[in-house]
């Protein structure tokens, strides 16, 4: 147990729909990650927040959106949603927010877009 | 643009034998280098990471890589691999995002790794 929990970790809906992904990092890390695993593209990363800033942006798509709270929770909001948006959807944290620190993946969240 | 290439998509082995994992990275300048370990159902681990000095690593469950600049290689070896080894395996580059240092991790595909009996 890495100490990241994702919610929910199963979620089917249909296209042109609405979702949000929901992620609470480990206890003291400040930064929050998330990466999408499909079968086509891999894993791939689609941004960093650090303390409720945007630190890095990766392969995000328009349609898709993510924030980070005050509590340091964070969540991603993916809408319009297409059938090739199907896949797992992780979330990492770390202390810091440099490339140095070690992330700690959640267990993930597993989209079905129909 | 980084990118990482695991050339072997899936690797079988008995109980026993050693293991090495091929990872070929690119990147214009020094790569921070990171294995990873996914089990089915389950997120990812961090195995062993590399970013300066020693080139050989050591890491977590008996698993050691060794930095080779001049093949643009971190390949993961273990001497002896047992069944709860079988599991999916990834090697990461992380790259500065637009110059700074920021946390972005690229992936390669992967390398799936059946251990027999």
């Amino acid at each position: 147990d890495s100490g990241v929990t994702q919610t929910p970790k199963h979620l089917i809906t249909a296209t042109g729909q609405r979702v949000t992904l929901r992620c609470s990092p480990r206890s003291g890390d400040l930064s929050v990650y998330w990466y999408q695993q499909s079968l086509d593209q891999g894993l791939q990363f689609l941004i960093q927040y650090y303390n409720g800033e945007e630190r890095a942006k990766g392969n995000i798509l328009e349609r898709f959106s993510a924030q980070q709270f005050p509590d340091l929770h964070s969540e991603l909001n993916l809408s319009s949603l297409e059938l090739g948006d199907s896949a797992l959807y992780f979330c990492a944290s770390s202390v810091g927010q440099t490339i140095q620190e070690t992330q700690y993946f959640g267990p993930g969240t597993r989209l079905l877009v129909l | 643009a980084q990118s990482v290439t695991q050339p072997d998509i899936h690797i079988t082995v008995s109980e026993g034998a050693s293991l090495e994992l091929r990872c070929n990275y690119s990147y214009g300048a020094t790569p921070y280098l990171f294995w990873y370990v996914q089990s089915p159902g389950q997120g990812l681990q961090l195995l062993l990471k590399y970013f300066s000095g020693d080139t050989l690593v050591q890491g977590i469950k008996g698993f050691e890589a060794e930095f080779k600049r001049s093949q643009s290689s971190f390949n993961l070896r273990k001497p002896s691999v047992h069944w709860s080894d079988a599991a999916e395996y990834f090697c990461a580059v992380g790259t500065d995002a637009g110059g700074t240092s920021y946390g972005k991790l690229t992936f390669g595909q992967g390398t799936i790794l059946t251990v027999h009996p």
